[in-house]
């Protein structure tokens, strides 16, 4: 039990273009989800927390409007990196609360690399 | 604020050798502590967890003892295996303050050679 998964797993993009991550809880309702950005052999950076029906909170120096968070159902969380430049690449990681419990579960990752 | 220190790496062992990944923390509450493991291009997984003072938590031959006393949270295995080549992470998650936001160590990368 509590899966995370992520989609997609890999993507390459062009500079100045769109891209959005889905996460999803598939057994179990998270109504809060957590982006992490991992950068190689470097520790989790908390980018935001994300709660069920409304806005995300974000950590300080993240951009709000560059880093879109939508938090739609229980089971669903995306992060949309617009406009995305080559120093957005790097390694993003969502993770999805078990109610109830202090415990997460991590995604997969998603590594987007932008050219 | 809450912060987990961690052992800086890499760790380098030969298989079947014995790990000590050392961890201590800060919390102004009464943190859960856990591990995680993240094998290279991949998420984190739970590896363990221990919730109180005392408590041990163990996994796949991975061991932890939830110590107040020394605000610690070793990691150990008694006989490393080529596939425990991973990243671990220490973490808390502090309930007192009603947020489960955990707070992570910076990772410590193991190497276990044949």
């Amino acid at each position: 039990g509590a899966v995370v998964s992520q989609h997609p797993s890999r993507v390459i993009c062009k500079s100045g273009t769109s891209v959005k991550i889905e996460c999803r809880s598939l057994d179990f309702q998270a109504t809060t989800m957590f982006w992490y950005r991992q950068f190689p052999k470097k520790s989790l950076m908390l980018m935001a927390t994300s709660n069920e029906g409304s806005k995300a909170t974000y950590e300080q120096g993240v951009e709000k409007d560059k880093f879109l968070i939508n938090h739609a159902s229980l089971t669903l969380s995306t992060l949309t990196v617009t406009s995305a430049h080559p120093e957005d690449s790097s390694f993003y990681i969502c993770s999805a609360h078990l109610f109830g419990t202090d415990t997460q579960y991590f995604g997969p990752g998603t590594r987007l690399t932008v050219l | 604020g809450d912060s987990v220190t961690q052992m800086e790496g890499p760790v380098t062992l030969s298989e079947e050798a014995f790990l000590t990944i050392n961890c201590t923390y800060t919390a102004t509450g009464y943190p859960s502590l856990f591990w995680y493991v993240q094998y290279p291009g991949e998420g984190l997984q739970l590896l363990l967890k221990a919730t109180k003072a005392d408590d041990k938590g163990s996994n796949k031959g991975f061991e932890a003892t939830y110590r107040k006393e020394t605000t610690s949270f070793h990691l150990e295995k008694g006989s490393v295996q080529v596939s425990d080549s991973a990243v671990y992470f220490c973490a808390l998650s502090d309930r007192s303050g009603g947020s489960y936001i955990p707070t992570f160590g910076r990772g410590t990368s193991l190497i276990v050679h044949p």
